[in-house]
């Protein structure tokens, strides 16, 4: 099977401007997990998506938001960037079902934003 | 609470065993888990234990758990420059994991 796969790999955007991240799950799997990992905070949860709704939320603003898909692909969006924005944003694919508890997840390679 | 705790480097001989010890918080964990970090990539899933475990054996990789103590520890055994990475320690807080602030691990020849 095919990992998760996030796009861009790389991004660059000056402060004021939005951005969205795409992710790709493992084949079969419902669940879609974003998180943030930086240097000064570690990595951090943001949302879980599975069949196209939100069922969690981390402690984020609301600049930060996403979605998926009937397909399981699954986006974030950034608004009104800054300079803390700046990030490796961590997708990951699991299989957990309707009972919502974290079993394995599987994290693509990430996306790595540069806010300037 | 949601505390995961490990220190930050290990420095380790080509060869030898390396142990990276981790404490949690969140007595109702169901899993916990290994992830290695290499630079420039994404979380790779090495291993994870079921709470109701104490060991768990792959290959090179050895998983303790002491649930009365909230500690976890991963042994790599003949311990390889592949190994430099950074690992990370995490549980599962329900519908997502809450990690530590990752070990370094340096493997010197």
């Amino acid at each position: 099977k095919a990992g998760v796969t996030q796009t861009p790999r790389y991004l660059i955007k000056t402060r004021g401007q939005q951005v969205t991240l795409s992710c790709s799950p493992i084949s079969g799997h419902r669940s879609v997990s974003w998180y943030q990992q930086t240097p000064g905070q570690g990595l951090q949860f943001l949302f879980e998506y599975f069949s196209e709704t939100q069922r969690n939320k981390g402690n984020f603003p609301g600049r930060f938001s996403g979605r998926q898909f009937s397909n399981s692909r699954s986006e974030m969006n950034v608004s009104t960037l800054e300079l803390g924005d700046s990030a490796l944003y961590l997708c990951a694919s699991s299989s957990t079902g309707t009972s919502g508890r974290a079993g394995e997840q599987f994290f693509g390679p990430g996306t790595r934003l540069t806010v300037l | 609470g949601e505390d995961v705790e490990q220190s930050l480097f290990l420095s380790v001989r080509e060869g030898d065993s390396s142990v990276i010890n981790c404490t949690y918080t969140d007595s109702s964990s169901t899993y916990l888990y290994w992830y290695k970090q290499e630079p420039g990539a994404g979380l790779q899933l090495l291993t994870y234990i079921f709470s109701n475990m104490d060991m768990k054996q792959d290959q090179r990789l050895t998983v303790l758990l002491n649930k009365k103590d909230k500690h976890l520890s991963l042994r790599i055994a003949d311990t390889q420059t592949g190994d430099s990475a950074i690992y990370f320690c995490a549980e599962s807080n329900d519908y997502k994991l809450s990690f530590g602030a990752g070990t370094t691990v340096t493997v010197r020849a």
